[in-house]
C-alpha cells in the first residue's frame, strides 16, 4: 500500500469549512483513497473513499487531484463534534485488504 | 444491530498473566481484525481473519493468539502479558458484499499491564 503524508495538526473555526490535505505521491492505479476519523479514543469511523473522481456524501467531500498524488477531505461546516484525528489511507479496494494507519491529522474545531 | 462489541472495556493485568479480549459482531461480516493503539500513535494491525477457520498475522502479532471458530466471534488472547502490551485494543469487521469494504470498529478495550 502507498504511504501517505498528512500535517500533524490543523485548527478550524466552527461553522467554517475544514480542508484536510493528504499527499500520496506513490499511489498505484488500483489504489483508493480512504478517510477515517477517530474521536477522542473511540474506534475509528469511516468517512469517505474515492479512486479518481471527486466524491461527496452526507459527512464530507473528497477532492482528488488529476494526477492522484494528493487529495483533500472537506468538512463543509465544521462543528465542535468534528474535533478528531483524521486518517488518510491508500489501499487496494478488495475484500480482506488491511488498513494501514499513519499518525493522521489532529483537527481542532474552535468556537 | 449492536454492531461490533468488545469486552471488557478496561482491564489491569500483572506481568505474566494471561487473558482473552472478546470481540463479537452481529452484522454477519466475514472479515474481522484486531488493532492496538499506543498513546499518540496510529493503529497497528495485530491479527486478522477473512472467515471462520482462517486467521493470519498482521504487523505486530508477537505475544498474541487468535482463533475464529464462528463468524460472529474473534477473541484475542494474550499469552503472558508484558508492560509493552499496555495499549488500547480495537476490533473491527467488514463485509465482503459492501461497495466500500469499509471497516466497522468496536469501542475498544483499555489494557494496562503492571
Amino acid at each position: 500500500d502507498a504511504k501517505t503524508t498528512q500535517p500533524p495538526s490543523m485548527d478550524c473555526a466552527e461553522g467554517r469549512a475544514a480542508n484536510l490535505p493528504c499527499n500520496h505521491s506513490t499511489i498505484s492505479g488500483n489504489e483508493y483513497v480512504y478517510w477515517y476519523r477517530q474521536i477522542h479514543s473511540q474506534g475509528p469511523q469511516y468517512i469517505i473513499h474515492g479512486l479518481k473522481n471527486n466524491e461527496t456524501n452526507e459527512m464530507a467531500s473528497l477532492i482528488i487531484t488529476e494526477d492522484r498524488k494528493s487529495s483533500t477531505l472537506i468538512l463543509p461546516h465544521a462543528t465542535l463534534r468534528d474535533t478528531a484525528v483524521y486518517y488518510c489511507i491508500v489501499r487496494v479496494r478488495e475484500y480482506g485488504n488491511k488498513l494501514v494507519f499513519g499518525a493522521g491529522t489532529i483537527l481542532r474545531v474552535k468556537s | 444491530n449492536a454492531g461490533v462489541t468488545q469486552t471488557p472495556k478496561f482491564q489491569v493485568l500483572k506481568t505474566g498473566q494471561s487473558m482473552t479480549l472478546q470481540c463479537a459482531q452481529d452484522m454477519n461480516h466475514e472479515y474481522m481484525s484486531w488493532y492496538r493503539q499506543d498513546p499518540g500513535m496510529g493503529l497497528r494491525l495485530i491479527h486478522y481473519s477473512v472467515g471462520a477457520g482462517i486467521t493470519d498475522q498482521g504487523e505486530v502479532p508477537n505475544g498474541y493468539n487468535v482463533s475464529r471458530s464462528t463468524t460472529e466471534d474473534f477473541p484475542l488472547r494474550l499469552l503472558s502479558a508484558a508492560p509493552s502490551q499496555t495499549s488500547v485494543y480495537f476490533c473491527a469487521s467488514s463485509s465482503p458484499t459492501g461497495a466500500t469494504y469499509e471497516q466497522y470498529f468496536g469501542p475498544g478495550t483499555r489494557l494496562t499491564v503492571t
